[in-house]
Order: structure tokens, then sequence, then C-alpha cells
């Protein structure tokens, strides 16, 4: 068992569709991070979030913590081409870094 | 100018073999770390150097072994290459430890034959 553990695994769209993925954890964070990876490259931080509840929005992308800072949601909005990548979330408990199992994401277009 | 960089990008090689990946930044984090990267994409952390000094080290076999001749290079040495140690190796670093913000490295394609 994973600390983070996201769903879906794998997630293949048209352009222009809704998506929303799901980072789950039975531990409490102090904060949660999203990167994205683009295939042959390293993740890129897309968003730290801090505050249980908190909503921070990226372009076409929204984030959530949950209230109880145990689990986060990504959501895209109208999902384009240029979205495809690997979306992993990220938390430190302690002064370990974990990621999380990461979604696989292919927009079509 | 590349913030995090990593040589070789891709490395083939036998196994037994003994090789070296290198890792620099010129960001001036004070944190540099490793992460091996599975054929299902799962990012595991190996080892994270603060200072000079190892803070982390999560339970790889001894044959992996970082050095880090400074602040800004972190370097992997993996003695005897076994087949399963094929993979993706990214180096990172960041600020402080904990909860920052990682840059990460282009990845360094393994393949032990």
């Amino acid at each position: 068992t994973q600390l983070l553990e996201q769903s879906p695994q794998f997630l293949s769209i048209q352009e222009g569709e809704n998506l929303t993925v799901y980072c789950n954890s039975s531990s409490v964070f102090s904060s949660l991070q999203w990167y994205r990876q683009e295939p042959g490259e390293g993740p890129v931080l897309l968003v730290t979030v801090v505050t249980g509840g908190e909503v921070k929005k990226l372009k076409r992308l929204t984030f959530q913590f949950g209230d109880a800072r145990k689990d986060s949601s990504l959501h895209i909005t109208a999902a384009q081409p240029g979205d495809t990548g690997l979306y992993l979330c990220a938390a430190a408990p302690g002064n370990q870094f974990y990621f999380g199992t990461g979604t696989s994401l292919t927009v079509i277009p | 100018d590349t913030a995090v960089s990593q040589t070789p990008k891709y490395l083939v090689t036998q196994m037994g073999n003994d090789k070296s990946i290198k890792c620099e930044q010129n960001l001036g984090h004070d944190t540099m770390y490793w992460y091996k990267q599975d054929s299902k994409k799962f990012l595991k952390i190996m080892f994270s150097y603060n200072n000079k000094e190892l803070i982390i080290n999560e339970t790889v076999p001894n044959r992996f072994s970082p050095k880090s001749p400074d602040k800004a290079h972190l370097n992997l040495h993996i003695n005897s290459l076994e087949l399963g140690d094929s993979a993706v190796y990214f180096c990172a670093s960041s600020q402080a430890s904990g909860q920052e913000t990682q840059y990460f490295g282009p990845g360094t394609r393994l393949l032990v034959l």
C-alpha cells in the first residue's frame, strides 16, 4: 500500500472534455503538491495547497485540498492535447518526500 | 541555463558492471535528491543530501552509493548492476528539505542487459 494513492491510473479522453484526478491518503499532511511530468522529462511543480478546503486555479486546472488535509483533487476543464502527461501528487509527512502512484492522462485531438 | 542537469541521458550496460550518474544544480539549493522511476512510472526517493550530509536513506541496496563533492553536485554510483536496476533515475534539488518545491533534472535512462 502506497502512502498516496491516485485514481484513475490511466485516463484517455477527447479534446474538450473535462476530467478529475484524485489523490487519497489515510495520513494528514500540512501541504500537498501536484506535479506534471511530460514524456521524456522530469516532473514540474504545478501547485502547492496548504489549507484544508483550499481551492487553487491555474488557468483550466483547479486544485482542491480536502477539508481534513488527507486528500486532493485536480480538475481539468476543456482538456487540450498539451495537457497530456503524468500527473503526480506529492507530500512530505515529516522530512521525507513521497510521490503518489500517478495518473497518466492522454488527450486525443 | 539548465537548472538541474544530469549525465548521461542514456546508459546501456551489462549486468555486473559499475556505473556512475552525475547531477549538478545551479540554483544554489541546499538539498539534492535521487529518485528511481520504474516501468509503472512510480517515483520513489532513494537518497537526499543536505549540506553534504545524508539526511534520508531509503531502503535501497548498498550497491547504490550517493557522493556529493559539494553542494551543487550529487552523483550516484552503482556497483554490480542487476537487471532490476533498469529504470529512469532522476536527480532533483530544493532550497531545503521537507515540503519545499523540488526541481528535477531530465532523467537518466538506465538499461541493464
